[in-house]
């Protein structure tokens, strides 16, 4: 079946404006995270939602980041007056219910700040 | 602290050799531990995971072991093939229901033909 989906897969933006990212998860899948892939590291973890509901948000770097999910489904990650050091892969998983370990990524989107 | 250490951060073998990752984490609380295979621009794979009530879990060529008392876990690769040339990331879960992994930094692993 279809895996997670996210768009744009590239991004290159100019130092403080806005963008968003989306995410399609997996049909079905209640749970959804993102976490963000800097140059030569680990992923690092974002927020987690639960259905339409975000109850662990502590991974976002700025008050500049926020995400919401409608429907249940789609998510969007905003990013407002971005900077420089925004620049990252920013990565979607979702897990099936009920589990909320094993997590299936999607392809990500790579951000660019210039 | 709330870090996975992960070594070695770059790993070279022979075609047929076996290859071993090796992660350390000090949160006591952790029981959940996925490895995922990442190649160059694509996702993140979850390829093996094992939970804190069993010490080893195999899946054909690939192993994972865990030593809860130590506080590390393995990833084995044996008969190791050039497609197996990728970024391997280990992780463990927190939050809970573990839904906040914690990934080591990785470890770029080349099996050389």
């Amino acid at each position: 079946g279809a895996g997670v989906s996210q768009s744009p897969s590239n991004k290159v933006t100019e130092k403080g404006k806005d963008v968003e990212l989306r995410c399609d998860p997996i049909s079905g899948h209640t749970a959804l995270y993102w976490y963000r892939q800097s140059l030569g590291q680990g992923l690092e973890f974002l927020i987690y939602f639960q259905g339409n509901s975000a109850p662990d948000k502590s991974g976002l770097p700025s008050d500049r980041f926020s995400a919401e999910r409608t429907g249940g489904s789609v998510s969007t990650l905003t990013i407002q007056r971005t900077q420089q050091e925004d620049s990252a892969v920013y990565l979607c998983a979702s897990s099936p219910p009920p589990s909320t370990d094993t997590q299936y990524f999607g392809p990500g989107t790579r951000l660019t700040v210039l | 602290g709330e870090n996975v250490e992960q070594h070695p951060s770059t790993l070279s073998v022979q075609e047929g050799d076996s290859a071993v990752i090796k992660c350390t984490y000090s949160d006591s609380a952790s029981n959940y531990f996925p490895w995922y295979k990442q190649e160059l621009g694509k996702r993140p794979q979850l390829i093996i995971d094992i939970r804190s009530n069993v010490g080893e879990k195999k899946d054909q060529r690939i192993a994972v072991t865990l030593n809860k008392t130590a506080k590390h876990f393995s990833l084995h690769i044996t008969e190791t093939q050039p497609e197996d040339s990728a970024v391997y990331f280990c992780a463990r879960g927190s939050g809970g229901s573990n839904y906040k992994l914690t990934f080591g930094k990785g470890t770029l692993l080349t099996v050389n033909p």
